[in-house]
């Protein structure tokens, strides 16, 4: 069974401008969440999606927003991107009514 | 809130020694606790688990026990190779009414550099 793969893998971008990320979930899985880490710090709970509606969000404003495809494959697109923004973003899957991830390797973000 | 410390980093072992990484939480309710490990350029994979109170997770060699009378979940493994070199993080997730089901909270991690 495949993994959760994301795309891209790395890219930069400037301030002001905007990023779509992807991820395929694992084989199975029907929830969908990303996160976002910060050199050197633990990854922060960005939102969650299950059938394709979000699912519960953590502490990031509205210019972070998503979708969830039939398929159960995600995006996360951010809009006017700042430099805090730099970052590896995670995106994880799991079986709905599950608590346990299944990891991809992530997108890693350089805004300059 | 709901929040995970883990002991600062680095931490830095010869092999076959002896490993402890604290990790102590705050929970809302009655959380799930994890240990994820992240090698580099990968991203983070489940180590192991415990789900109430006086369980003991444990996998690969490493093991760590629930113990909610100090709200801990510390990781450790008896001796330790080069291959464990890697990022360690702990984390909890609630399952309560009103909680995201699979939300992580993530301790900072922990980096563990083992040397032959």
């Amino acid at each position: 069974e495949t993994g959760v793969t994301q795309s891209p893998t790395h890219l930069i971008k400037t301030r002001g401008q905007q990023v779509t990320l992807r991820c395929s979930s694992q084989s199975g899985h029907n929830t969908v969440s990303w996160y976002q880490q910060a050199l050197g710090q633990g990854p922060q709970f960005i939102f969650q999606y299950y059938r394709e509606e979000e699912n519960g969000r953590g502490n990031f404003p509205p210019r972070f927003s998503g979708l969830q495809f039939p398929n159960y494959s995600s995006e996360l697109n951010v809009n006017a991107l700042e430099l805090d923004d730099s970052a590896l973003y995670l995106c994880a899957s799991s079986p709905s009514g599950a608590n346990v991830l299944t990891f991809g390797a992530g997108s890693r973000l350089t805004v300059l | 809130g709901n929040s995970v410390t883990q002991m600062e980093g680095p931490v830095t072992l010869s092999e076959e020694a002896f490993l402890t990484i604290n990790c102590t939480y705050t929970a809302t309710g009655y959380p799930s606790l994890f240990w994820y490990v992240q090698y580099p350029g990968e991203g983070l994979q489940l180590l192991l688990k415990a789900t109430k109170a006086d369980d003991k997770g444990s996998n690969k060699g490493f093991e760590a026990t629930y113990r909610k009378e100090t709200t801990s979940f510390h990781l450790e493994k008896g001796s330790v190779q080069v291959s464990d070199s890697a990022v360690y993080f702990c984390a909890l997730s609630l399952a309560d009414r009103g909680s995201t089901l699979g939300r992580l909270y993530f301790g900072r991690g922990t980096q563990l550099t083992v040397w032959p």
